[in-house]
């Protein structure tokens, strides 16, 4: 499978807890976001990497969430002392870089999260 | 801040009719608009648009831009089970005459296709 590739699928955690997911790009995409989504909303931007560099971050992001891409390859988004409120599907997508044109991104299967 | 509106929200037919989605969209510096599929997982792409009246079409899916107007509609003709899904249309951020994928979401049309 070539595609962008998300673990877990699924997590279930203890309000409190962290939780980390991980996410692999399609090979030589060097463009990575995440989003959340929750129902009955279209995704939400968390935030973008260019190879390591980690660009922008949405101010849904608080201090609790945490993303890296350390080789510029794979990412990990993690979550420090989930809430309830933190439960949603965390979709991981890539692009490649072809300058000023755009270029759809692709998606992975997403990890639902569910904090209990 | 980039802005994007779909309509309706959900949708039910029955096999064999035609639906028409709608986006209309608020960016500063447009340049595409694009149409993901999502069945309960990952969206699919479906179409990027970027000139106005020209319509992209994909089997029974086509659609087309209105850049005048700021909207765009998705057509799905003789529809089938198997089209059941949220729609989302979605605009790239633009910063600086680039555009690096961000993506600004409708809030998707649920569309529901009883046999």
């Amino acid at each position: 499978d070539t595609g962008v590739s998300q673990d877990p699928r699924h997590k279930i955690t203890k309000r409190g807890q962290n939780v980390t997911f991980r996410c692999d790009p399609i090979s030589e995409h060097n463009r990575l976001y995440w989003y959340r989504q929750t129902l009955g909303q279209g995704p939400e931007f968390l935030t973008y990497f260019q190879n390591e560099a980690q660009l922008e971050k949405s101010r849904l992001l608080s201090d609790r969430f945490s993303a890296e891409r350390p080789k510029g390859s794979f990412s990990t988004l993690e979550i420090q002392r989930t809430e309830q409120g933190d439960s949603a599907m965390y979709l991981c997508a890539s692009s490649p870089h072809r300058g000023p044109m755009n270029t759809e991104a692709f998606f992975g299967q997403g990890t639902r999260l569910t904090v209990v | 801040e980039d802005k994007v509106v779909q309509s309706p929200l959900s949708l039910v037919v029955h096999e064999g009719d035609t639906v028409t989605l709608n986006c209309s969209y608020e960016v500063t510096n447009f340049r595409s608009l694009l149409w993901y599929k999502q069945e309960k997982k990952a969206p699919t792409f479906l179409f990027m648009l970027t000139s106005s009246g020209i319509e992209k079409k994909s089997g029974r899916l086509s659609s087309i831009l209105d850049k005048k107007e700021l909207f765009s509609i998705l057509n799905i003709t003789a529809t089938q089970t198997g089209d059941s899904a949220v729609y989302l249309c979605a605009v790239p951020h633009n910063a600086g005459g680039t555009s690096y994928g961000k993506l600004t979401f409708g809030q998707g049309t649920i569309l529901t296709v009883h046999p």
